[in-house]
């Protein structure tokens, strides 16, 4: 079974441009999660799907990210316009049930640097 | 305020010397603990899930307790390949996200 899926897996973008991530879940994975790393830190969440609704998006950090999930199924965040310190890796994560106790599983991470 | 600590930053280790990773956490009702590794340039991958306080679960030379305050990693007898960066986090009961630590950074020399 193929795992969570990240593409990019690198983005060099310049200060002030846009760049859209993709995640593409493990398949039946009706929950999807965005966290992010930024270097010296914490994996830390950004936001949560159940299908194709958010059902957290507390950990966005400003109006200028946004998530889309069409269909329930793959993601896209969306970073415009990027600033130096959205640079960092962003982990998309996928999980079966969502209730009680939930495995999340990560993908490879899409590493993003912002000049 | 939900908080997981991870000690020591970082672990060198000759192959086959046993040791314990940490992992302290401050959280308003757990719902679930979770140990993962990463391996540079590469996603977290799943380890284990604790329940509950004295709980334990063991895969070849990792075992990871659970008690109220904390959890430890066990490694025993490691090997280069046990080389990586091992991840904590954690899941409340008032939500889903997970709260990880900054990690704990194993190096196993031959």
């Amino acid at each position: 079974e193929a795992g969570v899926t990240q593409f990019p897996s690198h983005s060099v973008i310049e200060k002030g441009q846009t760049v859209t991530l993709r995640c593409d879940p493990i398949s039946g994975h009706d929950n999807l999660y965005w966290y992010r790393r930024v270097m010296g830190k914490e994996i830390k969440f950004l936001l949560h799907f159940v299908k194709e609704s958010k059902q957290d998006e507390s950990g966005m950090p400003n109006n200028r990210f946004l998530a889309e999930r069409t269909g329930g199924t793959y993601s896209t965040l969306k970073v415009q316009p990027a600033e130096l310190e959205d640079s960092g890796v962003y982990f998309c994560a996928s999980s079966q049930e969502g209730r009680g106790i939930d495995t999340q599983y990560f993908g490879p991470g899409t590493r993003l640097t912002v000049l | 305020e939900d908080q997981v600590t991870q000690s020591p930053e970082a672990l060198r280790l000759q192959e086959g010397e046993s040791s314990s990773l940490n992992c302290s956490y401050t959280v308003s009702g757990l719902r679930g603990l979770f140990w993962y590794r990463q391996d540079p340039g590469k996603g977290p991958e799943f380890l284990f899930t604790l329940y509950s306080a004295g709980e334990e679960k063991e895969k070849e030379r990792l075992k990871a307790t659970l008690t109220k305050k904390e959890s430890f990693l066990h490694i025993t007898a490691p090997k280069p390949e046990d080389s990586a960066t091992y991840l904590c986090a954690v899941q409340s009961n008032t939500g889903n996200q997970f709260y990880f630590g900054t990690g704990t950074s194993l190096t196993v020399i031959p």
